[in-house]
């Protein structure tokens, strides 16, 4: 929310293609973090990063990849071994500490064609 | 792993009935967090819990964290249409920068 953008809000794969899904902020948060939302499910951690140039897989990050170059973005690829990609993708942000708050970006729905 | 349960997964509840929804987790937490969001929309903060027994309010919402520091609950008193939208517990663990989420309960309010 806020100082996180998303890009695109929606994206369409073909299969077999690899798609890259943009994350950007600009709240000079520490921490950031990729998930998955199935429709009418929760949330499911992909993949997160505490710091640049250092990431950790989240639950569920066959299939996915991600890099850490900049403090200001945390871009996802959803690769062509993720068998079933089509689902709302949420970025999120955080600062440095134990107990803050994540800051959600608007989401970008990926679907297969 | 550490898994979160939510429940109920749905309501449904005439306006000005009350709602409560409850997070449950299977180990202990360093704290935990609400989230709601609307419709088609993305997940937005509505506070968190780190003390024992803890309870908030935020005008008609009440939160609780337990005091085994295992589950909490969120209670809308006298529902209104704008509570519609699905709510979130998400949970952390010491040491971790990484929350569980819940499965979600989904809230609709008839008018």
């Amino acid at each position: 929310d806020g100082g996180i953008t998303q890009s695109p809000k929606y994206l369409f794969r073909k299969e077999g293609q690899n798609v890259t899904l943009s994350c950007e902020q600009n709240l000079n948060h520490d921490a950031m973090y990729w998930y998955r939302q199935d429709p009418g499910q929760g949330l499911r951690l992909i993949y997160y990063s505490q710091i640049v140039n250092d990431f950790q897989k989240g639950d569920i990050a066959e299939g996915y990849s991600v890099s850490r170059e900049k403090k200001e973005s945390f871009p996802l690829t959803v690769t062509s071994a993720q068998k079933n990609p089509t689902a709302f993708y949420l970025c999120a942000s955080r600062p440095a500490g134990g107990r803050e708050t994540q800051y959600f970006g608007p989401g970008t729905r990926l679907l297969v064609l | 792993g550490q898994q979160v349960m939510q429940i109920p997964q749905y309501q449904h509840v005439q306006e000005g009935e009350d709602f409560t929804t409850y997070c449950n987790s299977s180990t202990t937490l360093s704290n935990i967090q609400w989230y709601k969001q609307r419709p088609g929309g993305h997940p937005v903060f509505l506070i968190q819990l780190v003390k024992s027994g803890e309870v908030k309010k935020q005008k008609r919402l009440t939160f609780q964290f337990g005091e085994a520091k295992k589950n909490s609950s969120l209670h809308i008193t006298a529902t209104q249409t704008t509570d519609v939208g699905t709510y979130f517990c998400a949970a952390a663990t010491s040491g971790t920068y990484k929350y569980i989420f819940g499965t979600g309960t989904r809230l609709k309010v008839l008018a």
